[in-house]
C-alpha cells in the first residue's frame, strides 16, 4: 500500500524558512515523479512543484518560483521541500503527491499525504 | 497557461438523484483531464483520469466524458459519502499542473 507522510510543517516569520519533507512507502520511490501541492485554509488546490523520477529535472508554480526548492533522496524514499523568504501568503496545507505513471509527467496524481501545515505570521 | 473553470460552485443534490459537475479548460487538454475528490479534513482522493477512466476502488456510479476543452463527472446517485468538494485537473499541458476551483456538493 502506497504511503505519504509530510512533515515539518510550523509557525514561521515572514521572510524565514522552511523545509518540508516527505517520507514515502509501498511503491518504487526512484520510478516516479513526484508533486508538492498546497491549498490555503478553506481554498482550493494550488500546484507547487514537481521533481522528475531520477531528480535532475524540476518546475515551480510562478508564485513560488526562486523562493522554493524541490529535492528527492531516492535512498531514503524521501521527497523535499526547501522553502525560502517565506510571505504570508504561503500559509497552506502542503501536501505531497505521486504522479500516476513512471518516469512520466503527464499524468495524474494518484496518491496523496495527509499534508503539514505552514504558517507565516508575525 | 491553461485556466480551468468548473461549474457550480456549490451543487445542491437529494440523496439518490443524480449529480452533474462541469470543468472548461481555457485550451484543449486532450483527454488528459482528472477529478479528484475531498471530504474535509481529508487529503483530495483520485477519481478519474484520462476523462473517463475510473481510478481503482471508485465505485462504478462516478462516470467521467468530454475532450478537448469541456468535462463532465456524473454521479448517477448520490450516497451519503459523495458529499464533498471535487476538483478537476489538466495535466496535458505543463507547467504548471492547473486545477479547477472547485464545486462543493452538499445535501439539499
Amino acid at each position: 500500500e502506497v504511503h505519504l507522510v509530510e512533515s515539518g510543517g510550523v509557525v514561521v516569520q515572514p521572510g524565514g524558512s522552511l523545509r518540508l519533507s516527505c517520507a514515502a512507502s509501498g511503491f518504487i520511490f526512484d520510478d516516479f515523479p513526484m508533486h508538492w501541492v498546497r491549498q490555503a485554509p478553506g481554498k482550493g488546490l494550488e500546484w507547487v512543484s514537481l521533481i522528475n523520477y531520477n531528480g535532475d529535472d524540476s518546475y515551480y508554480a510562478d508564485s513560488v518560483k526562486g523562493r522554493f526548492s524541490i529535492s528527492r533522496d531516492n535512498s531514503k524514499n524521501s521527497l523535499f521541500l526547501q522553502m525560502n523568504s517565506l510571505r504570508p501568503e504561503d500559509t497552506a496545507f502542503y501536501y505531497c503527491a505521486k504522479g500516476e505513471v513512471p518516469a512520466a509527467m503527464q499524468a495524474p496524481l494518484d496518491h496523496w499525504g495527509q499534508g503539514t501545515l505552514v504558517t507565516v505570521s508575525s | 497557461e491553461i485556466v480551468m473553470t468548473q461549474s457550480p460552485a456549490t451543487l445542491s443534490v437529494s440523496p439518490g438523484e443524480r449529480a452533474t459537475l462541469s470543468c472548461r479548460a481555457s485550451q484543449s487538454v486532450s483527454s488528459n483531464l482528472a477529478w479528484y475528490q475531498q471530504k474535509p479534513g481529508q487529503a483530495p482522493r483520485l477519481l478519474i483520469y484520462g476523462a473517463s477512466t475510473r481510478a481503482t476502488g471508485v465505485p462504478a456510479r462516478f462516470s467521467g466524458s468530454g475532450s478537448g476543452t469541456e468535462f463532465t463527472l456524473t454521479i448517477s446517485s448520490l450516497q451519503s459519502e459523495d458529499f464533498a468538494m471535487y476538483y478537476c485537473q489538466q495535466y496535458n499541458n505543463w507547467p504548471p499542473w492547473t486545477f479547477g476551483q472547485g464545486t462543493k456538493v452538499e445535501i439539499k
